[in-house]
């Protein structure tokens, strides 16, 4: 049961480019919705986080969109740089709890060409 | 100040074999996570411990087991190992307050043959 679909599974863009992955989530009691970075034999790494009362958060040329009817959410990077080339994955957790059991989507690897 | 280490880095098992991983962390946090990664599953809960004294089932516990030795250390044991259990594995922990951020380890690659 995948309760955050993450997609596309991989992304080619070009210096410059603007870089989109998409995710929705089915559980209405996810209330905390983190990208994370993971660059090859390293631990993800925590890029930057949306709580559902904004619809949108901006980190530099970073940006998450937030859809709460849709119960979708999208991560923007802004003018992709080969330094961006990664796997990022969405993720989400439920309120009501302080230790936060995080749901990962399946993971996107970006590839930016210089 | 390391963070959240992980040993070993690489292992490679036979069928049936046991072994532990191993986790700490040094920011004084409450909770720790286990984790496993594979190829387009992104990453799923082995167990988690929401505090000292504490653990509990995530999605996918069978085959393994945890103990939270004290506030610093989370070990994951795997009694028989099996094929299936091929992977990357994470450790992660977080604070329970003023923050929701998980930290992650750098992973064990665990090959069982």
């Amino acid at each position: 049961q995948q309760q955050v679909k993450q997609s596309p599974q991989s992304l080619i863009v070009q210096k410059g480019g603007i870089s989109i992955i998409n995710c929705a989530y089915e559980n209405t009691a996810f209330d905390y919705f983190p990208w994370y970075q993971q660059f090859p034999g390293k631990g993800p790494a925590l890029l930057i986080a949306i709580r559902p009362d904004v619809s949108e958060k901006k980190e530099g040329r970073f940006t998450i969109s937030f859809n709460k009817s849709a119960k979708q959410f999208s991560l923007h990077i802004m003018d992709s740089q080969p330094g961006d080339s990664a796997t990022y994955f969405c993720a989400a957790s439920p309120r009501g709890t302080s230790y936060g059991k995080l749901t990962f989507g399946q993971g996107t690897i970006l590839t930016v060409h210089p | 100040n390391a963070g959240v280490t992980q040993t070993p880095k690489f292992q490679v098992l036979k069928t049936g074999q046991s072994m532990t991983l191993q986790c700490a962390q040094d920011m004084n946090h409450n909770s720790m996570y286990w984790y496993r990664q594979d190829p387009g599953m992104g990453l799923r809960l082995i167990y988690y411990s929401a505090s000292e004294g504490t653990t509990d089932k995530g999605e996918v516990p069978n085959g393994y087991n945890v103990s939270r030795l004290n506030k610093r250390e989370f070990s994951l044991r795997l009694e028989s190992a099996a094929p299936s259990q091929t992977s990357v594995y994470f450790c992660a922990s977080k604070n329970t307050i003023g923050t929701d951020t998980q930290y992650f380890g750098p992973g064990t690659r665990l090959t069982v043959l």
